[in-house]
């Protein structure tokens, strides 16, 4: 089955212990994305990645760092959490279409990780 | 600035009747608009994709319109379902950035 893989999908964890949130696709797609989700915000982009080793910076990437060495990998780490990163978290992954976004470039998301910071 | 407005916030609707969700946005780089369905706690789910070229897509009951002169987009929902009640989220952006509103809350009662 075609899906976008999150874990873990509940944390709690506390202030300035290091953390990774794991990302994986299963359907060979070039375009990775971490967002984060607030109550009464949008989703706003933390990171994304074209392909393997290239990521560029989304809104909000203070405090937080990805990688990309695997096509299907894109793991999201948080060196030292504070409590304001307490947020919904969602990757996503989709085609990237060289003549612009197309239906194929559909974007699947994950399930979501619920991470707290206390 | 990058900006998108959704509007209403929320809406309440009898299932079985239509309904127009509207999105304004100004955004850079601009090329394409997306319509995402969101039901709580779960990840969104794409319903359209519009390239900023196109003036209307279709999924099912859902249709989506463009215009990207103005800066605008609605989604219609025909004959509203009880599935229907959910988050709907537009997006605008590039081929590498969305910019996502803040959603549109729909309530759909028997």
């Amino acid at each position: 089955e075609a899906q976008v893989t999150q874990n873990p999908r509940y944390l709690i964890t506390v202030t300035g212990k290091k953390l990774t949130v794991t990302c994986s696709q299963n359907m060979n797609h070039e375009y990775m994305s971490w967002y984060r989700q607030d109550p009464g915000l949008g989703l706003r982009q933390i990171y994304y990645s074209m392909n393997v080793e290239v990521t560029d910076k989304g809104d909000v990437p203070e405090g937080y760092k990805v990688s990309r060495k695997e096509k299907r990998n894109f793991p999201l780490i948080l060196e030292s959490p504070s409590p304001n990163q307490t947020s919904l978290y969602f990757c996503a992954s989709s085609l990237l279409s060289s003549g612009g976004p197309s239906p194929g470039d559909e974007q699947f998301f994950g399930p979501g990780t619920r991470l707290t910071v206390l | 600035k990058n900006q998108v407005e959704q509007s209403p916030q929320s809406l309440i609707i009898l299932e079985g009747k239509n309904c127009t969700l509207q999105c304004n946005y100004t955004v850079s780089p601009f090329s394409n608009l997306r319509w995402y369905k969101q039901d709580t706690g779960r990840g969104p789910v794409s319903l359209t994709i519009m390239t900023f070229s196109e003036n209307t897509k279709s999924n099912g009951r859902y249709t989506a319109t463009l215009d990207a002169d103005t800066k605008q987009s609605s989604l219609h929902i025909t004959a509203s379902q009880l599935s229907d009640s959910a988050s709907y989220i537009c997006a605008p952006g590039g081929q590498g950035n969305l910019i996502f509103g803040k959603g549109t809350k729909l309530s759909v009662k028997p």
